[in-house]
């Protein structure tokens, strides 16, 4: 299993909803990571997991809230969003969280907030 | 903050023509890597190049990396309409290592 598999792939949500994100790959990778991508702009780190363990938050706001239940998965639950917060959301993953590693994407999910 | 920048924004060709993509970064690297996106959909990786190396091939693609000049360049020989979509190139944030960095990307569009 070569992929990143990211659900769903599209979410509409009103402001004061509650929905996850969720990602998952079987390939051994011990780091993932959250991208955020506005349209016609290039994607943008939010949350980097390195072993299971938070290492990096881009200073992003706390009504986006990540979770690694183990090592296979990550999911981002989201919470009182802005229609600003409207964007592509992508996860990766990568051997390692080192500098020698490409990443594996997800297809990821297009989240719409009304 | 972006490492990496492409040029040109834009670029389109015709089948069967070669199409060339560049980027310029701003720091000392580890190494640059290269990916697609059809459509606003998940990125493809598509090489890594270390800063020890100076050209790198994969199929149709060839990566080429001059240090001295802070650059590098895509290369894509024999396009194909299947290659458009929007090319990237990423570096590691210089100052946290964990943070790959993505430049603004060059659209591609290969007319059949």
């Amino acid at each position: 299993d070569t992929e990143v598999t990211q659900t769903p792939k599209h979410l509409v949500m009103g402001m004061t909803n509650k929905k996850s994100l969720k990602c998952e790959q079987h390939m051994g990778h011990r780091a993932m990571y959250w991208y955020k991508q506005k349209a016609k702009k290039p994607p943008e780190l939010m949350f980097v997991y390195s072993y299971e363990k938070l290492s990096i938050n881009e200073s992003v706001p706390s009504r986006f809230s990540p979770e690694c239940p183990n090592s296979s998965l990550l999911n981002l639950h989201l919470h009182a969003l802005q229609p600003e917060d409207s964007a592509l959301y992508l996860c990766a993953s990568s051997q390692e969280a080192a500098v020698n590693y490409g990443y594996t994407f997800g297809s990821g999910t297009r989240l719409t907030v009304v | 903050s972006q490492q990496g920048e492409e040029d040109p924004q834009a670029l389109s060709i015709q089948e069967g023509e070669n199409a060339t993509m560049n980027c310029s970064y701003k720091t000392s690297i580890n190494n640059l890597q290269w990916y697609r996106q059809n459509s606003g959909r998940g990125l493809v990786h598509l090489i890594l190049i270390r800063s020890n190396e100076r050209e790198k091939h994969s199929g149709r693609l060839r990566v080429t990396l001059d240090t001295s000049k802070k650059s590098s360049s895509l290369l894509i020989t024999a396009s194909r309409a299947a290659d458009t979509a929007s090319y990237f190139c990423a570096t590691f944030d210089p100052s946290g290592s964990e943070k790959l960095v993505f430049g603004k990307g060059t659209k591609l569009t290969v007319n059949p």
